[in-house]
């Protein structure tokens, strides 16, 4: 069965200091993982998506993702943290079961990313 | 750009009231779904469709159900709502060719139940 585990409820950082946020996956299949982020009141955005291609995903606002199968882990990263990176992040695996081939995604808990001026 | 609109951003009930919550996406997509978010819990999957008319349970299906009679418009019912079904609602769509395409979510609707 495939999981997904993001290793901070809660993470803060300063204004214009790096950002890791971490999350580690199970799979038995070879797997799809993205990146979303939820600002207050909103619906979830794409960041980023790791389709195969090529193992580091640049995506949205200046986030990336690094894809280590040996580690099972699929990190996300910023080199300067912005007041508005403040939200919640949630880090995502897809499950190939399910009619009709939906692409069903089983979630992480996420985790609430602080900036701090 | 994909649009997914739900009806309302909030919406309060009472215990027992049949509740209608509505999802719209403008982008011709096949595949639509339906979560709840709670706190610590992230988002769990309650039903999605593929088709018109057609439906499949997800991860906590007990105490509501779906329609899909137009392929633009995904509806989920509360037939009997509970005070354990107050939370965020989040609406999804997808294009169905395979597991690579990520799905496009609405604003949710945070539902209270009195």
């Amino acid at each position: 069965a495939q999981s997904v585990t993001q290793l901070d409820s809660h993470v803060s950082v300063s204004e214009g200091t790096p950002v890791l946020l971490r999350c580690n996956y199970s799979s038995s299949y070879s797997p799809s993982l993205f990146w979303y982020v939820q600002h207050p009141n909103k619906g979830l955005q794409l960041l980023l998506k790791y389709t195969s291609a090529a193992t580091l995903v640049k995506g949205i606002n200046g986030f990336e993702a690094e894809f280590k199968k040996s580690e099972t882990s699929f990190h996300l990263t910023k080199p300067s943290a912005h007041m508005s990176d403040a939200a919640e992040y949630f880090c995502v695996v897809s499950d190939p079961r399910g009619s009709g081939n939906t692409g069903k995604l089983i979630f992480g808990q996420g985790t609430t990313l602080q900036v701090k001026p | 750009d994909v649009k997914v609109t739900q009806s309302s951003r909030y919406l309060v009930k009472r215990t027992g009231e049949k509740v209608f919550l509505e999802c719209v996406q403008d982008m011709d997509h096949e595949n639509m779904f339906w979560y709840r978010q709670d706190p610590g819990l992230g988002l769990r999957l309650i039903y999605f469709s593929y088709d018109v008319k057609m439906k499949e349970k997800g991860d906590i299906p007990e105490g509501y159900s779906v329609s899909r009679e137009k392929k633009e418009r995904f509806s989920l019912i509360l037939e009997s709502a509970s005070t354990n079904q107050t939370s965020m609602y989040l609406c999804a769509s997808s294009v169905p060719t395979g597991i690579n395409q990520p799905q496009h979510f609405g604003d949710g609707t945070r539902l209270s139940i009195l």
